[in-house]
Parts: structure tokens; sequence; C-alpha cells
């Protein structure tokens, strides 16, 4: 069965290093999405991607983060100046067509943990 | 903006015991309903879903779970549970039919535990 893959599994980084977490959907998947979950918290939603843009972010997702698809199989998230409240899990998802009714795919995760 | 609430945060049980737990959201209009696990070391997996239709629904693995508009409430329920379903399971909302937004809203999650 296709799943999501996310690399690394985990990274360390120091505050004010930028990181870029790299994710790869299930091919045929056209709805992407970023989520996190912070230690002891609930998942957050960030973003979500779709046509090569932007189609929802939440009141997180501020101007440290960017998010794109390369090289049409890959899905990245960057931060571009890591604080130390960043340190979470971070999971990507996908799903077929983005309509409401489908499942959202998870990936492994991603442990950033910013020191 | 809407929220999920979880109660039971940490559930200890023997094999063979019945399992339920809670899941109720704020969010008056129409929603889409998941419940997710996730098993040790594993990714977020989808147990079940709720849209439209039998409010009582039949997932994966012999869970199911019930879908009480009145009471904003979506309980996951297993007739006996299994050591194999330790794991932590996750409800989540969206209201993407009324706001367009796909975004999922996860509860705080439930950490099962079930004993040999």
């Amino acid at each position: 069965e296709p799943e999501v893959t996310q690399t690394p599994s985990h990274q360390v980084t120091q505050m004010g290093q930028e990181v870029i977490l790299r994710c790869v959907p299930i091919s045929n998947h056209l709805y992407f999405y970023w989520y996190r979950q912070i230690l002891g918290q609930k998942v957050e939603f960030l973003v979500s991607f779709y046509n090569n843009e932007i189609s929802e972010k939440s009141e997180i997702f501020d101007d440290q983060f960017s998010v794109e698809r390369p090289d049409g199989s890959n899905f990245t998230l960057k931060i571009r100046s890591t604080k130390l409240e960043d340190s979470a899990m971070y999971f990507c998802a996908s799903q077929t067509s983005g309509s409401l009714q489908e499942t959202q795919y998870f990936g492994p995760g991603t442990r950033l943990l910013v020191l | 903006a809407q929220s999920v609430s979880q109660h039971n945060h940490h559930v200890i049980l023997s094999e063979a015991a019945s399992l339920e737990l809670g899941c109720n959201y704020s969010y008056g209009g129409t929603v889409n309903l998941f419940w997710y696990v996730q098993y040790p070391g594993q990714h977020l997996q989808l147990l079940l879903k709720y849209f439209s239709g039998d409010p009582l629904v039949k997932g994966i693995k012999g869970f199911e779970a019930e879908f009480i508009k009145s009471k904003f409430s979506f309980n996951l329920r297993k007739p006996s549970v299994q050591w194999s379903d330790t794991a932590e399971y996750f409800c989540a909302v969206n209201t993407g039919m009324d706001t367009g937004r796909r975004a999922l809203t996860f509860g705080s999650g439930t950490r099962l535990q079930v004993q040999p």
C-alpha cells in the first residue's frame, strides 16, 4: 500500500538556523498538508497546498514558514529562522483530490528539536 | 473556531474489556468526523470516518463510532479490546461543507493501554 514518507525522521538544529523538512506524498495525490504536534499538545494544522500554491494556512504559519513542491514529487516545509518553540513533531499528509470526504493520509513525522 | 475535546487522556483496560472513548466537538453546522489511531512508532492511520447517512459507522479492526448530532459527539467503541489495540487515538473534525476548509481540527488524543 502506498505511504507518505518523510525525511529526516529526527532533526536537531540550533536556534536561528534554517531547516527544511521533506515529504514524499502518495503519487497521484494532489492536496498536501503540514501539521505539527508540540510535545503534550494537540496536532495542529499549519498549511495546505494545491496546484502549486497555498490553499489554506493557520495563524501559526507566519513568514518564517514556507512550503513548496520543487520537483513534482517532494513537498517541503522550510522554517527560515528556527525558534525554541518550533520544537515539535511535524506531520505531512496528502489526499487524492481535496474532496472533504476523502481521507488525509499521514506520514510518520519528523521530530524537530531546536536548541 | 471549532474545537475537539477528548476527555479521556489515558485509559487502561484488560484484554476482552469493552472500550468507549469520548469525543465532543464544538461547531453548530455540518461536520465531517474522523478517528485516527497511532500505534507505537507508527504514523497516524484512519480508523473510520463519518460524512452523512447512518450515524453508526464501522471501521477497521472491529471499531465503530456513533455520531450523535444533538450531543455534538462521535464516540469510538470496540466490544472487546486486544493487546494490539494499545495505541493513541485521535478524534478529528473538519467543517468544510460549511466553511470550505479542509484542515482537520484534532482532539488531544487518548492513550489506550491494554493489559494482557
